[in-house]
């Protein structure tokens, strides 16, 4: 079946400017994730959604970045008034099982974010 | 607060060289212990799920092992196309979700 995807794959955009990251996550899969992956360094948590719970949002670096799903589904990443240090790769996961259970998680190839 | 940390950084190895990384971690409880490979310009791709101390499990040339405080994934007389950043990553037993704390990978190359 079809993984996760995201749009667009690249991104170049002007500092403070706002951005939107989109992912779709594998059809049937009730938890979505979010990660920012910076050159040189491990992938970074930043925001969690499962089902129709709160978001885990306790990994956003700040109040620049904002997160929603649609539907359970489809979910945006928003980040506004950009800065060069947000350039990253930001990738998205989704798992079949949610909060408290122990599920994998598969990527999807991620949004190559650059702040000029 | 959980940390991952992956040794070498780098490792470079001849087709048939058999070696193994290594994968530190701390965490105040353990969900799991997962191993992604992630090649150049892709996202990171699922290879195991460790859950307790003496767990192994094996794919192809890779086999994953777990202790209370590292695992491993040896590789076994690896190939060219094993060439790749191998990812690290815990789960938290405590509080919700599964979010995962990374490592910051090895980067493996095989030569002919």
């Amino acid at each position: 079946g079809a993984g996760v995807s995201q749009s667009p794959s690249n991104k170049v955009t002007e500092k403070g400017k706002d951005v939107e990251l989109r992912c779709d996550p594998i059809s049937g899969h009730t938890a979505l994730y979010w990660y920012r992956q910076s050159l040189g360094q491990g992938l970074e948590f930043l925001i969690y959604f499962q089902g129709n719970s709160a978001p885990d949002k306790s990994g956003l670096p700040s109040d620049r970045f904002s997160a929603e799903r649609t539907g359970g589904s489809v979910s945006t990443l928003t980040i506004q008034r950009t800065q060069q240090e947000d350039s990253a790769v930001y990738l998205c996961a989704s798992s079949r099982l949610g909060a408290g259970a122990r599920g994998e998680q598969y990527f999807g190839p991620g949004t190559r974010l650059t702040v000029t | 607060e959980d940390q991952v940390t992956q040794s070498p950084e780098a490792l470079r190895l001849q087709e048939g060289e058999s070696s193994s990384l290594n994968c530190s971690y701390t965490v105040s409880g353990l969900r799991g212990l997962f191993w992604y490979r992630q090649d150049p310009g892709k996202g990171p791709e699922f290879l195991f799920t460790l859950y307790s101390a003496g767990e192994e499990k094996e794919k192809e040339r890779l086999k994953a092992t777990l202790t209370k405080k590292e695992s491993f994934l040896h590789i076994t007389a690896p190939k060219p196309e094993d060439s790749a950043t191998y990812l690290c990553a815990v789960s938290e037993l405590t509080g919700g979700g599964n979010k995962l704390t990374f490592g910051t990978g090895t980067q493996l190359k095989v030569e002919l």
